[in-house]
Order: C-alpha cells, then sequence, then structure tokens
C-alpha cells in the first residue's frame, strides 16, 4: 500500500514569504507528527495530532508555525513570513494507534530553502 | 522532557566487521526505544526497535540491547556490508508522549 507522502518534496522561499506544506499520512493512520531535521542532525519533534486534535504544539519554534489537520487525515505545515532559520527539512509520519511506543512511518520529507 | 545522547557520531569499519552504536536517555519513564536508518536524501526507515520489558532483541545481523538501570541502550550490527552505509538515529518515547525525541546521530560507513 501506499506510505506517507509530502508535497512539495523541495520549496525554495525568499525571506518574508508564506509557505504551506502537505502531509498525506497512510490511511487509516490517527496519530500524525511533524519533525524538523535541520543538515546533520536528527529530526526534532513539532507537533502532534490525534484524528483532528492537535495534542501538542509544545515543539513549535515560534508563532510563525502553525500546523492543522481539520479532517483528521491530511496535515498541513504552514510557516508565516519565512525566515533563514526556517531553512531544513520537514518531515512528517504517521502511526495507526494512539499511544507511545508504535512504528512510526515517515515520509520522504520538505526541504524547504529561505533564501 | 527527554534528552538522548548519542555516540559516536562517526563510525568507519571494514566491510565484515561488527558496528556498535551507543544511546543514552534522560526520562527514566520512556519506555520505548526504536532505530531507524536515514539514507542520502530519503526518509528515516525503522530497522528495529525495543520496548522497556526486553532487555535484547535481534533480527538477522541486528541486534538491540536495553540497560534500564543505567538507561542506556545500544545497536549492534554484525557482518556489515556496504549497503549498510547510512546515517543511524535512535530515539526514545516516553509512556505520557507520544513522539520521538531523537539522538544527533552516527553516520556509519563500511568500506569494500
Amino acid at each position: 500500500g501506499a506510505g506517507v507522502s509530502q508535497s512539495p518534496r523541495y520549496k525554495v522561499a525568499k525571506r518574508g514569504q508564506d509557505v504551506a506544506l502537505r502531509c498525506d499520512p497512510i490511511s487509516g493512520h490517527v496519530s500524525l507528527f511533524w519533525y524538523q531535521q535541520a543538515l546533520g542532525q536528527g529530526p526534532e519533534f513539532l507537533t502532534y495530532f490525534q484524528n483532528e486534535a492537535q495534542l501538542d504544539k509544545s515543539g513549535l519554534p515560534s508563532d510563525r508555525f502553525f500546523a492543522e489537520r481539520p479532517e483528521g487525515s491530511v496535515s498541513t505545515l504552514k510557516i508565516q513570513r519565512t525566515q533563514q532559520e526556517d531553512s531544513a527539512v520537514y518531515l512528517c509520519a504517521s502511526s495507526l494507534a494512539t499511544s507511545g511506543g508504535n512504528e512510526q512511518f515517515f515520509g520522504p520529507g520538505t526541504r524547504l530553502t529561505v533564501l | 522532557g527527554e534528552n538522548v545522547e548519542q555516540h559516536p557520531s562517526t563510525l568507519s569499519v571494514q566491510e565484515g566487521d561488527s558496528a556498535v552504536i551507543k544511546c543514552t536517555y534522560s526520562d527514566s519513564a520512556s519506555n520505548y526505544f526504536p532505530w531507524y536508518k536515514q539514507e542520502l536524501g530519503k526518509r528515516p526507515q525503522l530497522i528495529i526497535d525495543i520496548r522497556s520489558n526486553v532487555g535484547e532483541k535481534k533480527d538477522q545481523r541486528i541486534a538491540v540491547t536495553l540497560n534500564k538501570t543505567a538507561k542506556h541502550f545500544s545497536l549492534h550490527i554484525t557482518e556489515t556490508q556496504p549497503e549498510d552505509s547510512a546515517v543511524y538515529f535512535c530515539a526514545a518515547v516516553d509512556n505520557a508522549g507520544n513522539m520521538l525525541t531523537f539522538g544527533g546521530g552516527t553516520r556509519l560507513m563500511v568500506k569494500p
């Protein structure tokens, strides 16, 4: 079956522009996560959804970052007024169950470059 | 919150040798420890995981050990092959949360 997909795969933005990154999780997966991976580092947690509810957004670095999952499937991560430090790979992951300790399946990521 | 440290950051081995990567975690409530392999420009993929009620788990050439008392866990790859070359990440999940806290990664290079 299809895995987690993300679009676009690459995004170049000028500083100050708004961007929207899309994640299509595996069908039926209840949990959805967004991570930010800077070059040469491990992914860092941004936010977590259980169905349409955003249960944890403690990792969002500023109020310029906003995520939604209105119908409990597709999710969008929006970054307003992008800055150079936002340049990173944004990874989406989904998991079948709601409790911790279940495999998270990752998408290919969106590489964001802010000029 | 949880903090995961991973060592070494780079590891070079000869084909056929073993490779060991070590991680420590800070939150004693953590109970799930997956290992991901990430090839250049690709998505992280789970290669093995272990839960806190188990001390060791093996899958063919890959094994993971967990020491809850010392709060550390290790990945062991035996009979390494060039296709094992990648960046490996350890991670931890605590009982209350769901998100993964990753280590900084280990770049493994297997020389033919």
